[in-house]
């Protein structure tokens, strides 16, 4: 069973970066598929922010591409997101999943259970 | 891209069919269902493509099933729970995007 974990901090500052973190266990990313990061202000619908496949190649969100870097580490079986210069508007559940099989697309068929950002001073 | 009605309720015990409604340009797109429970992360359902074709999720029950016709992609649930009052979303994709529908609130009565 694919598991996914996400950790970071509960709390951030305006104009910082967030950095989170994702823990895939009962598959190694090495294995293929892409793995993304997903967002959901309070009491709103869901947002896809960016992906990333084992080999490194990287797909962004055209909204937040300035300000959006996802990396992986296939040696740990995470993979990573940092949100820089944030604002109130960047408070939101972040989740991260198992984001499709091919490069032109497909479902997120596993998800973590999410981690509230709040970004206030 | 997509167009959910942001409710709809049924009865206990009956059926309901929710509708996703693809853009004219992206009418031949397949897409993808999820749940969200209150206070829970998505939850896939399937995948639907433009042929009525489906791909469910791991454990998926029965009740659950997806339609196709023209530039609609259903989903429809049978046999009503109380635990299937959630929020559904459906998604479609390309090459380095990922686009949600605004999602529907089911409410079951």
């Amino acid at each position: 069973q694919v598991q996914l974990q996400e950790s970071g901090p509960g709390l951030v500052k305006p104009s910082e970066t967030l950095s989170l973190t994702c823990s895939v266990s009962g598959y190694s990313i090495s294995s293929g598929y892409f793995w993304g990061w997903f967002r959901q202000p309070p009491g709103k619908g869901l947002e896809w922010i960016a992906n990333i496949y084992h080999s490194g190649s990287t797909y962004y969100s055209s909204s937040l591409k300035s300000r959006v870097s996802i990396s992986v580490d296939t040696s740990r079986n995470q993979f990573s997101l940092d949100l820089s210069s944030l604002t109130a508007a960047d408070t939101a559940i972040y989740y991260c999943a198992r984001d499709g099989e091919r490069t032109t697309g497909g479902p997120a068929d596993y998800w973590g259970q999410g981690t509230l950002v709040i970004v206030s001073s | 891209v997509l167009t959910q009605s942001p409710s709809a309720s049924a009865s206990l015990g009956a059926s309901v069919k929710l509708t996703c409604t693809l853009s004219s340009w992206h009418s031949t797109y397949s897409i993808a269902w999820y749940q969200q429970q209150p206070e829970k992360g998505p939850r896939f359902l399937m995948t639907v493509d433009t042929y009525g074709g489906l791909i469910k999720g791991a454990g998926i029950p029965d009740r659950f099933s997806g339609s196709s016709s023209g530039a609609e992609r259903y989903l429809t649930i049978s046999s009503l729970h109380s635990e299937d009052e959630a929020d559904y979303y459906c998604q479609t994709w390309g090459t380095g995007i990922r686009v949600f529908g605004g999602g529907t609130k089911l409410t079951v009565l």
